[in-house]
């Protein structure tokens, strides 16, 4: 079966703070992509990232990285300074090569204080 | 219009009304989904429409008709709804693909958000 755990319900950061959210999956297929999704609070899910499973280089778009390891099936999501306009509840989602279906996890609420 | 827009954004209903939610995306996509955001569930898939016809249907009730008259527009149709069908109910779209999935990414309306007493 397939699965993705957020196991962070929810984070509190002062501005300028790096953080750091979590993803681990599961699944047998040997092929599958894995997303980042951030909804603020206007409800819509904003595509961050997708990543595919042959492909294991970590990735840097501005103050976001992310960091792919296959080794221990975990898809981890940087925010380096952290500004309030971060704040948003963030989902990493999971989708098999066979399947328009994307598993999504419970989602990591990230609350940045100024 | 750009992206994928959802209408209408609230929507109360009595759980004997008939409403429809509608989508729509300007993005030249071929598929198109339906999904529910529940407080006490992650979001969960309930349709998938590809070159407007249906691939994928979730285990979702019969209350619940999609329909997709085109590749650019797709309902829900609520009938006889429960109180915990209140959530909110997002549309999305995609490529599409006629073979392999491939590198497919969804796109994300801003929902509806559904109450229903």
């Amino acid at each position: 079966a397939q699965k993705v755990t957020q196991a962070q319900t929810e984070i509190s950061v002062v501005e300028k703070e790096d953080v750091t959210l979590d993803c681990v999956y599961e699944t047998r297929d040997t092929t599958y992509y894995l997303f980042w999704y951030k909804q603020p609070p206007s409800g819509e899910l904003v595509f961050l990232i997708r990543r595919n499973s042959f492909d294991e280089q970590n990735e840097i778009s501005g103050r976001y990285s992310w960091n792919f390891q296959k080794s221990t099936s975990s898809f981890n999501f940087t925010i380096t300074a952290s500004q309030v306009v971060d704040s948003a509840v963030y989902f990493c989602a999971l989708r098999m090569d066979s399947s328009y279906k994307l598993i999504f996890g419970s989602g990591t609420r990230l609350l940045v204080r100024p | 219009e750009t992206g994928v827009t959802q209408t209408p954004r609230h929507l109360v209903m009595g759980m004997t009304n008939k409403k429809s939610l509608k989508c729509e995306q300007h993005l030249g996509h071929n598929a198109m989904y339906w999904y529910k955001q529940s407080a006490k569930k992650p979001l969960e898939l309930m349709f998938v429409y590809n070159f407007k016809e249906q691939t994928e249907n979730n285990s979702v009730p019969s209350r619940f008709s999609p329909e997709c008259p085109n590749s650019s527009h797709l309902f829900l149709h609520l009938h006889t709804l429960q109180p915990e069908d209140s959530a909110l109910y997002l549309c999305a779209s995609s490529q599409g693909a006629t073979g392999g999935r491939g590198t497919d990414t969804q796109y994300f309306g801003p929902g509806t958000r559904l109450t229903v007493l």
